[in-house]
């Protein structure tokens, strides 16, 4: 059954880069697009990009230069890398499927980064 | 970027009840291909948030027909005809026509 799942780090650092690797089953990369959306502590949800299925990515401005995704199709793997941390960047990161439409069908449980000074 | 604005940020109900969520968008959410990248989320407590609605009106796999979407341009609804235990959390609308995506800020529903 599809299934996406978040591997990554409890805490980072201050000014440190966080690496959060999505895992995905039941479905092919090379079909699907997987979507990186983040939800600090109490609040609301920001989308922050995307890995098309032909292997193009799209970013949120708002993580300007800071913000990487990039993919193994062989380990059927979605990499985020974002650097520059800072306490604000404390969220929950989730990964989160799509295909037409541009609707989120599945997502993964998230994974709790809290950045620490 | 634009900007969904959910009413009310907070709803109680009984169960049974009907209700309804507002999104508005700053900017009109129809492209240029006649669709609507609007959709509506719920997350439950301690969970994953689960796509409910998408352009607009249409209802996720497996989704109660309870739940509707509605509206056009800048202006959505949702609405639960009878609500159930089963359907408090954060309601929240999201758009995909212009990038970035956004959300709006959430409605939280809870149990009068």
């Amino acid at each position: 059954q599809v299934q996406l799942k978040e591997t990554g780090p409890d805490l980072v650092q201050l000014t440190q880069t966080l690496s959060i690797t999505c895992t995905v089953s039941g479905f092919s990369l090379t079909t699907y697009n997987v979507h990186w959306v983040r939800q600090p502590p109490g609040k609301g949800l920001e989308w922050m990009g995307a890995m098309w299925n032909g292997g193009g990515t799209d970013y949120n401005s708002a993580f300007k230069s800071r913000l990487s995704i990039s993919r193994d199709t062989s380990k059927s793997q979605v990499f985020l890398k974002m650097n520059s941390l800072q306490t604000d960047d404390t969220a929950k990161y989730f990964c989160a499927r799509s295909y037409r439409y541009n609707l989120f069908d599945y997502w993964g449980q998230g994974v709790m980064v809290t950045v620490s000074s | 970027d634009v900007v969904l604005t959910q009413t009310p940020s907070t709803l109680s109900a009984t169960i049974g009840q009907s209700v309804s969520i507002s999104c508005r968008s700053s900017q009109s959410l129809l492209d240029s291909a006649g669709n609507t990248y609007l959709y509506w989320y719920l997350q439950r407590p301690g969970q994953s948030p689960q796509l409910l609605i998408y352009l607009v009106s249409n209802l996720g796999s497996g989704v109660p027909n309870r739940f509707s979407g509605s509206g056009s341009g800048t202006d959505f609804t949702l609405k639960i005809s009878g609500v159930e235990a089963e359907d408090l959390g954060v309601y929240y609308c999201m758009q995909a026509t212009h990038a970035p995506y956004t959300f709006g800020a959430g409605t939280k529903l809870e149990l009068k």
